[in-house]
């Protein structure tokens, strides 16, 4: 099965630096990989994703690279705010079509914190 | 409602009960996971829902947890006599499309879990 790696675990930067997180995945079948954003009691949410026929995507100051064949994928922040510190998940998946339903494999997590 | 919600938030239980944890996902969503989440891991696949079949159930720890979605929304997670190993966050999420749908863009909206305690 899949099995994705995340790091670093924790991240802690000034407000307006860049904040960088990578991940690694195993199974060359997983074709989407998207971004998580988790704050304290809450449940995942959705921040960016990518697919597998691109290599860049930004979205304001969030932005996500991919590298299929090294079997990498980044998470980019540019100008980071006190209100980004959360806990950050990378995900892989082959996502829904032909026999597949989208099944997520998660990354351990990065705890970043933006210092004010 | 606008998005998936989960009851209880929080359960704590004695160990050797049973529990029940109910999803309600996106109206119209036909497909239906659940996740659980150690602490300070990232959320692991249990179980998987298209309506109201149950299509792979290969995450699943062991044969005390059993889930169910009769109807094709609401789902439950049951887990029969808990153990100390059992406490988690479980997470449900929803998705708008299904297998098959070839070209489909397959985002999960999470709910905000149930923190289980077993005691």
């Amino acid at each position: 099965g899949e099995n994705v790696e995340q790091h670093p675990s924790t991240l802690s930067v000034q407000e307006g630096d860049s904040a960088v997180i990578k991940c690694t995945y195993s199974d060359s079948a997983s074709n989407y990989f998207p971004w998580y954003k988790q704050e304290l009691g809450k449940g995942p949410q959705l921040i960016i994703d990518i697919r597998s026929n691109v290599g860049e995507k930004k979205d304001q100051r969030i932005a996500v690279t991919l590298n299929k064949t090294a079997k990498h994928f980044s998470l980019h922040i540019t100008e980071t705010q006190p209100e980004d510190s959360a806990v950050y998940f990378c995900a892989a998946s082959d996502r829904a079509g032909g026999t597949s339903y989208g099944k997520l494999t998660f990354g351990q997590g990065t705890i970043l914190t933006v210092h004010p | 409602g606008a998005g998936v919600s989960q009851s209880p938030r929080y359960k704590v239980a004695k160990r050797g009960q049973d529990v029940a944890l109910r999803c309600d996902p996106i109206s119209g969503h036909v497909s239906l996971f659940w996740y659980q989440q150690a602490l300070g891991q990232g959320p692991e696949f249990l179980t998987y829902f298209q309506n109201e079949a149950q299509l792979d159930k290969s995450g699943l720890p062991s044969d005390r947890f059993f889930a169910e979605r009769p109807e094709g929304s609401v789902s439950t997670l049951k887990i029969q006599r808990t153990q100390q190993e059992d406490s988690a966050v479980y997470l449900c999420a929803s998705s708008l499309v299904a297998r098959g749908s070839v070209g489909s863009y397959n985002e999960q909206f999470f709910g905000p879990g149930t923190r289980l305690t077993v005691l």
